[in-house]
Order: C-alpha cells, then structure tokens, then sequence
C-alpha cells in the first residue's frame, strides 16, 4: 500500500462547482498534514496546512480525520484560477521531516 | 525575499555522462531536502541535509547518486553515469528546522 494515496481523478467541474479531494494515509506515525498545490511545470506551492480540528482558508477548507487516517480538502465557487494538480502531503515526526507526497488529483474548472 | 534557486533550469545530457545539479536555499534555512518528479510519478524524497550534514540519505535511488552542502548553503546533487531514468525534474526544498518547506523551480533532466 502507498504511503499516501489520493483520488485519481481528473476532476473537470464548471466555474462555481463545490470539489472535494480525498486523501488517506498508511503510517499512523504521521504528524503533520499540507495540501501543495501545483501548477503545469511549476514547482509545489502549499496551499494550507491541515489540523485536526479542521481549518478554512476562504474558499478552500481542509479536514484530517486521525482515526481514519483521512485528510480532505474542499474548494467552493472554484474559479478558472483554481485549476492545478492537488498534492495531499504528510509529513513524519523525527528523524528528516521529510514530506511524502500523494501522485495528486488534477482539476481543471471550465468556463 | 528571494526564494529558492535552482540552476541550471534545464539540462540535457548524453547516457553515460555525470551531471551536477544547484541549489541555493533560502538565507537562513538551516535544512534543506532533494526531491524528485518522473513523469506520471508523485515526488520522491532524495536526501535531507540539515547544516552541512546528511542524516536522511535513504532516497538516493543507487550509488551514482550523491550530494554536498557547504557553508550550511548551497548544494549540489551530482549524478554519475547517467541513465535515461534518471530522466525527471529535480526539486530542491529549503526550511527552518521542521518549518515550511518552501521549493525551488527545479530543474529538468533529460537523459538522451
């Protein structure tokens, strides 16, 4: 099983859809939580941490649901902007802090 | 500030043929991280320097791969002996501490 693994998508959703993304993850040992987002040969960006009590940034919001191992992320009134590769991310505790991504969900918001 | 750079952008090179790739992190970033992006794949974890030191090197796919940080800043992953699937983008993050990651543009290798 991946460590972290994400719908595959693509997403195609019209201006002003609601889209959620889910993301579930392996090792329990997990202790931080992001959403990158990433643009066509662009580099990572990180759109927003994720906690456990659940945080909104605007229009995006973001949910991790320890016992379950599950991290969501929820755009509403996507805009043409939007459109991105989705990268849910975990990060370990100790040792590197090295992040480990998911392969990412693509959304693309139609006119 | 400045963020994250990365140099060269984009580099093709022969089979066969060693490659250093740059990274000059954030000033004032104590750790710094190689990642790597194949086509279709989600971004692999390469190597974690924090300062000079290199206690996470269990991403580097096989011995031709190897990477240095000097003066706590720049580093410089090189590649010997290329293969085509060393054929990917290269990502070079920077943080403080177990901050924020923040990326570099990467750069792209092409293997011919």
């Amino acid at each position: 099983r991946k460590e972290v693994e994400q719908d595959p998508g693509p997403f195609n959703v019209p201006e002003g859809a609601t889209v959620a993304f889910n993301c579930t993850y392996s090792n329990s040992a997990s202790q931080s939580f992001f959403w990158y987002r990433q643009d066509c040969r662009k580099e990572p960006k990180l759109l927003m941490s994720v906690y456990s009590s659940g945080n909104e940034d605007g229009r995006f919001t973001a949910q991790l649901n320890r016992a379950s191992q599950y991290i969501s992320l929820l755009i509403r009134d996507s805009k043409l902007s939007d459109s991105a590769t989705y990268l849910c991310v975990v990060r370990f505790q100790g040792g590197s802090e090295k992040l480990v991504f998911g392969k990412g969900t693509k959304l693309t918001v139609n006119p | 500030g400045a963020g994250v750079s990365q140099s060269p952008s984009n580099k093709v090179t022969e089979k066969g043929k060693d490659v250093e790739l740059r990274c000059d992190p954030i000033s004032g970033h104590t750790a710094l991280y190689w990642y790597r992006q194949s086509l279709g794949q989600g971004l692999e974890f390469l190597i974690y320097f924090q300062g000079n030191s290199a206690p996470d090197k269990s991403g580097l796919p096989s011995d031709r791969f190897s990477a240095e940080r000097t003066g706590g800043s720049v580093s410089t992953l090189t590649i010997q002996r290329t293969q085509q699937e060393d054929s990917a983008v290269y990502l070079c993050a920077s943080s403080r501490s177990t901050d924020t990651q923040y990326f570099g543009p990467g750069t792209r290798l092409t293997v011919l």
